[in-house]
């Protein structure tokens, strides 16, 4: 099983569009989670942290479950420029320091 | 946030020849700093932990004699590939972090 998944989609919406993507790990001693937004031949950009009681950033919310060890990321009212690969990210405990585990990524396509 | 430049962002070099990546954070010191690898549609992979004034830890499978890193100072690591063939090719991502890692612009490497 890979150490954390997501759906690699493409995810093709249009504008205005709320989309959700999901992300699973399996290592329970994951201590910290982020997404990321990569954009086609560019390096990863911190898009947000996720904490245990969720949190918001503008028209980005995202949620962890501990307890299914599943990660979240809302968008809501789609922007064209929302258009990337958003990368699920988790930090292991015990990892080489600030290793962090990617996962392969969630293609989306914002269409006007 | 915080700022990781790197340079080159592009090499285009012959099989067998040394290419030479420097990584530097532009606005904090860092002590740590990690070399990642990215093949076409892959994950970002890890390859080492540059450690200021120490050696590197490398991960499994990556080998230290033909990815040799040096962290001279607070605020530079540099990667060299040495003896490079075609199947070196890749995106080459640096990062450093404080709470969440940043990550450097990136160098496309193409052996010929």
């Amino acid at each position: 099983r890979k150490e954390v998944e997501q759906d690699p989609g493409p995810f093709n919406v249009p504008e205005g569009a709320t989309v959700a993507f999901n992300c699973t790990y399996s290592n329970s001693a994951s201590q910290s989670f982020f997404w990321y937004r990569q954009d086609c031949r560019k390096e990863p950009k911190l898009l947000m942290s996720v904490y245990s009681s969720g949190n918001e950033d503008g028209r980005f919310t995202a949620q962890l479950n501990r307890a299914s060890q599943y990660i979240s990321l809302l968008i809501r009212d789609s922007k064209l420029s929302d258009s990337a690969t958003y990368l699920c990210v988790v930090r292991v405990i015990g990892g080489s320091q600030g290793n962090l585990i990617f996962g392969k990524g969630t293609k989306l396509s914002v269409k006007p | 946030g915080a700022v990781v430049s790197q340079h080159p962002s592009r090499v285009i070099c012959k099989s067998g020849t040394s290419v030479k990546i420097e990584c530097r954070s532009l606005d904090f010191q860092a002590t740590t700093m990690f070399w990642y690898r990215q093949f076409p549609k892959q994950s970002l992979m890890l390859m080492a932990t540059s450690n200021e004034g120490s050696k590197a830890t490398y991960e499994q499978g990556v080998e230290k004699d033909k990815f040799l890193i040096n962290h001279a100072s607070l605020t530079l690591s540099t990667l060299t590939v040495t003896s490079a063939h075609p199947e070196d090719s890749s995106f080459y991502i640096c990062s450093a972090r404080l709470e969440a890692q940043f990550f450097g612009p990136g160098t496309r490497l193409t052996v010929l």
